[in-house]
């Protein structure tokens, strides 16, 4: 089965710090890796995405780091503020355009 | 706002029944795609519609299915209802092309489906 296993499934971080949530796949047929972002009552909204021809890719306080040959790749958020409070999904994409994402992580930050 | 619209916003409804979910894309996105989202299961992609056509099937029910109509809204049908159907139901659009590189999915705000 084409899985996504994303980790934690929550995590508590403290205002400034470093959120870091972690993803492993399987199907390396997978070129296309989107996080999204989802509060309460929304729908998931894109945050970030990386293709696996680069490693890193950054977006202001939001990083990919990208590991084709360990089939991982993880989000980081750098100084962590409370209105970043949400569940956080990663997801692999390939050429038959559908999405698999993993379970979710809950985020939340303290102030 | 993502542009992607999705009605109705919350549907209560019995066991045994059927129901229809709209979708409206964004201006310009020919795909459509159509996810469930359980505690349990977590996103799940349905199927997907490019240009009034079926491109890709995922986890959908015999008792769901879908249409993309000429306008390029989508609707999904839910019959035959269980309990277990109760969910938010998702509607994507992207671009979409006919084929090759992948294209970013706005995801609408969901229709909220409680079956009692």
């Amino acid at each position: 089965q084409q899985q996504v296993k994303q980790s934690p499934q929550s995590l508590i971080v403290q205002k400034g710090g470093i959120s870091i949530i972690n993803c492993a796949y399987e199907n390396t047929a997978f070129d296309y890796f989107p996080w999204y972002q989802q509060f309460p009552g929304k729908g998931p909204a894109l945050l970030i995405a990386i293709r696996p021809d680069v490693s890193e890719k950054k977006e202001g306080r939001f990083t990919i780091s990208f590991n084709k040959s360990a089939k991982q790749f993880s989000l980081h958020i750098m100084d962590s503020q409370p209105g970043d409070s949400a569940t956080y999904f990663c997801a692999g994409g390939g050429s038959n355009y559908k999405l698999t994402f993993g379970k979710g992580t809950l985020l939340t930050v303290n102030p | 706002d993502s542009g992607v619209t999705q009605t109705p916003k919350h549907l209560i409804t019995a066991t045994g029944q059927r129901v229809t979910l709209r979708c409206s894309p964004r201006s310009g996105d020919l795909s459509v795609y159509w996810y469930q989202q359980s505690l349990d299961q977590g996103l799940q992609f349905l199927i997907q519609y490019y240009n009034g056509e079926e491109r890709a099937k995922g986890n959908i029910l015999e008792r769901f299915s879908a249409q993309q109509f000429p306008d390029l809204h989508s609707e999904l049908n839910l019959s035959s209802l269980e309990l277990g159907d109760s969910a938010l139901y998702f509607c994507a659009s992207s671009v979409g092309t006919s084929g090759g590189s992948y294209n970013e999915q706005f995801f609408g705000p969901g229709t909220r489906l409680t079956v009692l």
